[in-house]
């Protein structure tokens, strides 16, 4: 079974530019999590969906981030424009509707000069 | 609010010595427990998880935890460490209800010596 897909796995940009990490879930995987890890620390819950419906983005910093999944499926997180304070890892995770159990994508390491 | 504190930073142990990492958690009702390791440029891999019923659980490599409620701890062991093991390793509770939301504890990375 394959596992969570995600691409790019490095990204270095300059501050104030723009940038998006993909995630492709586990097929069957209804929900589908962003999470930010900052070096040093756990990762923290950005977005998450259900299909192709937001159940939590609570934590998302609205006026730069900004994530979809249009078809329910595969998702896109944008950020633009990028500030210092985001370099961290950007991980992607799914799971099935109502199981507790989240399966995690190598992440995307980016850096913003 | 929820919360989960892993009090140790960073823990070196001998290849062959036991081991146990420390996890706290803050949660009003009956909680879901996990724990993950993360091996250098890769995601997260769950060891292990409780839910309900026995409070020792068994887990992939190895290691066990053992969910004490009195305590609110959720310590993960393991009898004899592999050089192998050597990575970070993250205790989260799952908030009951809602979205199967995570909370994850800053980790403890683990350092093993030949």
């Amino acid at each position: 079974e394959a596992g969570v897909a995600q691409s790019p796995r490095y990204k270095i940009i300059e501050k104030r530019q723009s940038v998006a990490f993909w995630c492709n879930p586990i097929s069957g995987h209804a929900t589908l999590y962003w999470y930010q890890q900052i070096l040093g620390q756990g990762p923290k819950l950005l977005i998450q969906f259900q299909n192709n419906g937001v159940v939590d983005d609570s934590q998302l910093p609205k006026d730069r981030f900004s994530a979809e999944r249009l078809k329910g499926v595969d998702s896109t997180l944008k950020i633009q424009p990028a500030k210092l304070e985001d370099s961290a890892v950007y991980l992607c995770a799914s799971s099935f509707p109502g199981q507790r159990v989240q399966f995690f994508g190598p992440g995307t390491r980016l850096t913003v000069l | 609010a929820q919360s989960v504190t892993q009090p140790d930073i960073h823990i070196t142990v001998s290849e062959g010595a036991s081991l146990e990492l420390r996890c706290n958690y803050s949660y009003g009702a009956t909680p879901y427990l996990f724990w993950y390791v993360q091996s250098p440029g890769q995601g997260l891999q769950l060891l292990l998880k409780y839910f309900s019923g026995d409070t020792l659980v068994q887990g992939i490599k190895g290691f066990e935890a053992e969910f004490k409620r009195s305590q609110s701890s959720f310590n993960l062991r393991k009898p004899s460490v592999h050089w192998s093991d050597a990575a970070e390793y993250f205790c989260a509770v799952g908030v009951s209800g809602g979205y199967n939301k995570l909370i994850f504890g800053a980790g403890t990375r683990l350092a093993v010596h030949p």
